[in-house]
């Protein structure tokens, strides 16, 4: 079982829906848990992060937490072209005695948003 | 420009040679993470370091690789006798006092 699983997409939405993306951890002592977006041949983009249950919102991003599921997925609503990209989820567990540690991202999804 | 800087964004080896990979965190910033990207592949984690110290290298390989954060200057990751294997982004990130990652622009090395 991979540590981070992602639906394996790619995902084509029309311009104006919603995108869902979706995200597994197998990692019970995760405890916090990001979404980045990569565009093609760029470097990843933290766009969203949330430490608690239940949903954050910024903007037209919202994502959902359930612990319990241990799932997180990351819904973009009113998608536009521009959100075409590869959307990375990533899980977070303290190491060394920190509260930091080292991120482990699941394979990415691939987003399409079509006019 | 305050944001991770890396350098060379583009660095071409021969096999046998080294190659070094320059990291300078965010301004304010005191943790370094590397992570490597393969092609068609995952961003995996290599290694974690503060000024002075290794905090986790349970992702580098255990030949050929090492990395350093001196207290002066940027963080070195350093490929020994690189491998056609070896190619891929190379990615940097820094955070400072919380668990959020801030990324570089990357370096691509690719072995001849």
């Amino acid at each position: 079982q991979k540590e981070v699983e992602q639906n394996s997409g790619p995902l084509s939405v029309p311009e104006g829906a919603i995108a869902s993306l979706n995200c597994t951890y197998s990692d019970r002592g995760s405890q916090s848990f990001f979404w980045y977006r990569q565009y093609s041949g760029k470097s990843p983009e933290l766009i969203m992060f949330i430490y608690s249950n239940g949903d954050k919102e910024d903007g037209r991003f919202t994502a959902q937490l359930n612990k319990a599921s241990q799932y997180v997925s990351l819904l973009i609503r009113d998608s536009q072209p521009s959100d075409s990209a590869t959307y990375l989820c990533a899980v977070n567990r303290p190491a060394g005695g920190t509260s930091y540690g080292k991120l482990t991202f699941g394979q990415g999804t691939i987003l399409t948003v079509h006019p | 420009n305050a944001g991770v800087m890396q350098n060379p964004r583009h660095l071409v080896r021969r096999r046998g040679q080294e190659a070094r990979l320059r990291c300078s965190p965010m301004k304010g910033h005191s943790h370094v993470y590397w992570y490597r990207q393969l092609p068609e592949e995952g961003l995996k984690f290599m290694v974690y370091l503060q000024k002075e110290n290794i905090i986790d290298e349970s992702g580098m390989p255990k030949e050929r690789f090492s990395a350093e954060f001196p207290k002066e200057g940027p963080s070195i990751l350093r490929i020994q006798q690189v491998v056609r294997g070896d190619s891929a982004a190379y990615f940097c990130a820094s955070s400072g006092g919380s668990d959020r990652e801030y990324f570089g622009a990357g370096t691509r090395l690719s072995v001849l």
